[in-house]
């Protein structure tokens, strides 16, 4: 089983739409929850950073934590075709060294205009 | 400020041959990572240095990959000998601290690797 499940889509929105994603993870240990947002041929990019369990808000992006469950997601608001890219969530533990980070396969998103 | 830059963008290279990548992480950064995604898998960690010293290798793979990082600058990741399922891209990162949000990792775009 993997450290961390993430459906690797893709999802398909118009514009405007919310753009639900999410991820599951086993390791009751992970402490630290990131979404990085990846285009194509590049490097990932952090989006939103959160270590404790609720609502964390920025912009048009929330990210959600709920460690009871395993579960965390990402919602984007008003999506724009700009928005279209691999999104990924990554997870640490608070023991590991350094940023040693988990990720998931990643959810391919399309935002059509 | 330039951002973490990796070299080659993308290398083709036959089994049995040898591929160095190189990492110049962002200026002041003392900590380097290597990760590396190969098909249809997830991106995996490989190592961590903080400046030169190898502060978490545990994901490198086998012995035939040897990572180093001299003077605590740049970062080179030697791939000998380069085996099939080596195939994949090698994303380097760095960050400014080891731990948290000042811990944030900034990606290069990535060494593609193709081994025939």
């Amino acid at each position: 089983q993997k450290e961390v499940e993430q459906d690797p889509g893709p999802l398909s929105v118009p514009e405007g739409a919310i753009v639900s994603l999410n991820c599951t993870y086993s390791n009751s240990a992970f402490q630290y929850f990131m979404w990085y947002r990846q285009y194509s041929r590049k490097g990932p990019e952090l989006l939103m950073y959160t270590y404790s369990s609720g609502n964390k808000e920025d912009g048009r992006f929330t990210a959600q934590v709920d460690k009871s469950s395993k579960y965390i997601s990402l919602f984007i608001r008003d999506s724009q075709p700009s928005d279209s890219a691999t999104y990924l969530c990554a997870i640490s533990s608070a023991k590991a060294a350094g940023n040693k980070l988990t990720f998931g396969g990643g959810t391919r998103v399309l935002v059509k205009p | 400020e330039a951002g973490v830059t990796q070299f080659p963008s993308h290398s083709v290279i036959e089994k049995g041959q040898t591929v160095t990548l190189r990492c110049d992480p962002i200026s002041g950064h003392d900590n380097l990572y290597w990760y590396r995604r190969v098909m249809g898998k997830e991106i995996k960690f490989l190592l961590h240095f903080v400046k030169e010293s190898k502060q978490d290798e545990s994901g490198m793979p086998n012995n035939r990959f040897l990572a180093e990082r001299t003077g605590g600058t740049y970062s080179t990741l030697k791939v000998q000998p380069a085996e099939l399922e080596d195939s994949g891209v090698y994303f380097c990162a760095s960050s400014l601290r080891g731990f948290g949000m000042a811990g944030e990792l900034f990606f290069g775009e990535g060494s593609r690797l193709t081994v025939l």
